[in-house]
């Protein structure tokens, strides 16, 4: 069965720090993409990095770095220097080759000023 | 950049009643998705359409009907409504390409409440 985790249901972080969101995943295909996405209280779901199971290197979009560790299936976002702008709902999704996401049960994240 | 587009973005219906939600995805994307989101829940997949034919189902009820038209837009049908279909739902696009999918974009989300 394919499935994502994600077993912090909150976290909280001082501003300027960095943090890192788990996620582990589990499929038997071996191509796949891992997602990540940020949902503030207004709803709509942004795009933050992408991880392709072939990829050799980790992911990186500016302050969003992607931890993939393809023998453990896990694909941890670490942000860097957090800010208040980035507390928020943050889902992990994994797409298996031409398909629907499977999304993990969200990690609320807190900024503290 | 064009982004997908849903609308509307905020439904009220009464229970029983009917509502129709429209997505229009990017240009040149060929699949679309649509997502449901109960309050404090993960998105859950409904259906999706790639070249104007399912391609895939969830748990979609019977209720609901979807279809994607000749301008790749695609459109919802949701009957006989329940206060459990009170959610936020999410339409989201992408380009097939070699069995992967690119540009994977979620639209605003329509959030329909059901009374």
């Amino acid at each position: 069965a394919q499935k994502i985790t994600q077993t912090q249901p909150g976290m909280f972080v001082q501003e300027k720090e960095a943090v890192t969101l788990d996620c582990t995943y589990d499929t038997s295909d071996p191509s796949y993409g891992l997602f990540w996405y940020k949902q503030p209280s207004s709803g709509e779901m942004i795009f933050l990095i992408y991880q392709g199971s072939y990829d050799q290197q980790n992911a990186t979009e500016g302050r969003y770095s992607l931890n993939f560790q393809k023998a453990r299936k896990s694909a941890n976002l670490v942000i860097s220097a957090s800010q208040l702008g980035d507390s928020a709902m943050y889902f992990c999704a994994m797409q298996v080759r031409r398909g629907k996401l499977i999304f993990g049960q969200g990690t609320e994240l807190s900024v503290k000023p | 950049a064009a982004g997908v587009i849903q609308s509307p973005r905020h439904l009220i219906k009464e229970k029983r009643e009917t509502a129709t939600l429209k997505c229009y995805p990017i240009p040149r994307h060929d699949t679309v998705y649509w997502y449901q989101q109960g309050p404090g829940q993960d998105p859950q997949f409904l259906i999706s359409f790639y070249e104007k034919m399912q391609s895939d189902k969830g748990s979609i009820p019977d209720r609901f009907s979807a279809q994607q038209f000749s301008d790749y837009h695609s459109e919802l049908n949701m009957s006989s409504l329940e206060l459990g279909d009170s959610a936020l739902y999410f339409c989201a696009s992408s380009r097939d390409s070699s069995g992967a999918n690119y540009g994977y974009t979620f639209g605003s989300g329509t959030r329909l409440t059901v009374v």
